[in-house]
């Protein structure tokens, strides 16, 4: 597509569910990135994927988030039994990944978990 | 993680001053980007610096990668209205070829 399409926009959850925020990165892009910003803060990494596989999986906050990508295109992210603390606006970006470190963001998925 | 010490954390400004902010680190980057985000929308590439003491402009924003590879700068003129927003810079650590590290952002608001 001509941007990165992130889906739902807004999702709000209870305490304990299971939620999966989804990505569509730009067509032709190899490299996918997940990030999530928190109230008032800057970006912090989470996942990188490079094609289906993820070669930095450092930023995963714990064993309760998990992504994959399949087709080299679209992406999910997954957050088992949800906490209060899960709450934020998940966003993702897609490169081209020939040097070029412009990511392209789409407009982030904001989660509330009640 | 890896720090980016962003400042001012926000500023107030009238219609037609010029703007200042900066990152600095006590880490060595490879890379420097400035993004601007909107409120709901994902950030958005301003600006990419990828040599040391490289000075860099598009429109009314030049930015300035440091040359002791710490820090960068950020500097619009002649603000106007639609710059109002949230600036990020980021940048690129020395073998993490694979993300970013962002500051916590300038929240800019332009007054007329």
């Amino acid at each position: 597509g001509a941007g990165v399409s992130q889906s739902p926009s807004n999702k709000v959850t209870e305490k304990g569910k299971d939620v999966e925020l989804r990505c569509d990165p730009i067509s032709g892009h190899t490299a996918l990135y997940w990030y999530r910003q928190s109230l008032g803060q800057g970006l912090e990494f989470l996942i990188y994927f490079q094609g289906n596989s993820a070669p930095d999986k450092s930023g995963l906050p714990s064993d309760r988030f998990s992504a994959e990508r399949t087709g080299g295109s679209v992406s999910t992210l997954t957050i088992q039994r949800t906490q209060q603390e899960d709450s934020a606006v998940y966003l993702c970006a897609s490169s081209d990944q020939r040097g070029n470190y412009g990511y392209t963001f789409g407009s982030g998925t904001r989660l509330t978990v009640v | 993680g890896q720090q980016l010490n962003q400042s001012p954390q926000s500023m107030f400004i009238q219609e037609g001053e010029d703007v200042s902010m900066n990152c600095t680190s006590s880490s060595i980057f490879n890379t420097w980007l400035w993004y601007k985000q909107d409120p709901g929308e994902g950030p958005v590439l301003l600006i990419a610096l990828y040599k040391a003491g490289e000075l860099t402009s598009n429109g009314r924003l030049t930015a300035q990668f440091g040359i002791t590879r710490k820090d960068s700068f950020l500097n619009i003129s002649a603000s106007i209205p639609s710059d109002v927003g949230i600036y990020f810079c980021a940048g690129q650590l020395i073998g993490t070829a694979s993300k970013l590290t962002f500051g916590t952002g300038t929240r800019l608001q332009v007054t007329l």
